[in-house]
């Protein structure tokens, strides 16, 4: 069965740390994994990442992606209020195809 | 970019009543999409794919008597949740993919919260 599983599934940090998210994964016909950040309504695109090794970045934020240990990160340096959010890894592929969505890790950036 | 958007955006109702929620892609085509189910604190659970002139497909334990779905033209997808009850309160989330069709190019709409009484 296709999965997606992420950790830790809450985390509580001070303004200023730096965070690891996990997003590990086990699935068929794997084509991309995702990340997003969720606030109170839908989520918003982070990153795609499709190849091995190649960091992508976007301020504070950078993710990587590991195919042959099945496995993605995503950091978030000198964390910020802003950034309290669920974050969601989604995978792309599997036997039907689809999005398969992690459980999320819920960050909370404490002033 | 593309813009999906999702009305009401929340909803009150009493339980067996049922509710309409409607997904537009507002400046393009969008023959699938995508709808999901997320509770509080937990990830997104898709619950079926939308399809433009035929049936939706559903996710296997989502009943599909109970949340009707109809993509009546390009540009607009209805969920509806029927005889709703308190367990059915939730954030839904309709997304639509964008050119290629695959889901990593999807467009989220902002979601319509249910809550019922």
């Amino acid at each position: 069965e296709d999965k997606v599983v992420q950790s830790p599934l809450s985390l509580v940090v001070h303004e200023g740390d730096t965070v690891t998210l996990n997003c590990s994964y086990e699935v068929t016909n794997f084509r991309s994994l995702l990340w997003y950040k969720q606030e109170k309504k839908a989520p918003t695109f982070l990153f795609m990442l499709t190849s091995s090794g190649i960091e992508k970045k976007s301020g504070r934020l950078s993710s990587i992606l590991d195919k042959k240990e099945l496995f993605s990160i995503l950091n978030i340096t000198a964390t910020q209020t802003g950034d309290s959010a669920i974050y969601l890894c989604a995978v792309g592929g599997g036997a039907t195809n689809k999005l398969i969505f992690g459980t999320g890790t819920l960050l909370a950036v404490q002033p | 970019g593309a813009v999906v958007s999702q009305h009401p955006s929340r909803v009150i109702c009493k339980s067996g009543t049922s509710v309409k929620i409607e997904c537009r892609s507002l400046d393009f085509q969008a023959t699938t999409m995508f709808w999901y189910r997320q509770f509080p604190k937990q990830s997104l659970m898709l619950m079926a794919t939308s399809n433009e002139g035929s049936k939706a497909t559903y996710e296997q334990g989502v009943e599909k008597d109970k949340f009707l779905i109809n993509h009546a033209s390009l540009t607009l997808s209805t969920l509806t949740v029927t005889s709703a009850h308190p367990e059915d309160s939730s954030f839904y989330i309709c997304s639509a993919p964008g050119a290629s069709g695959v889901q990593e190019t999807q467009y989220f709409g902002p979601g319509t919260r249910l809550l019922v009484l």
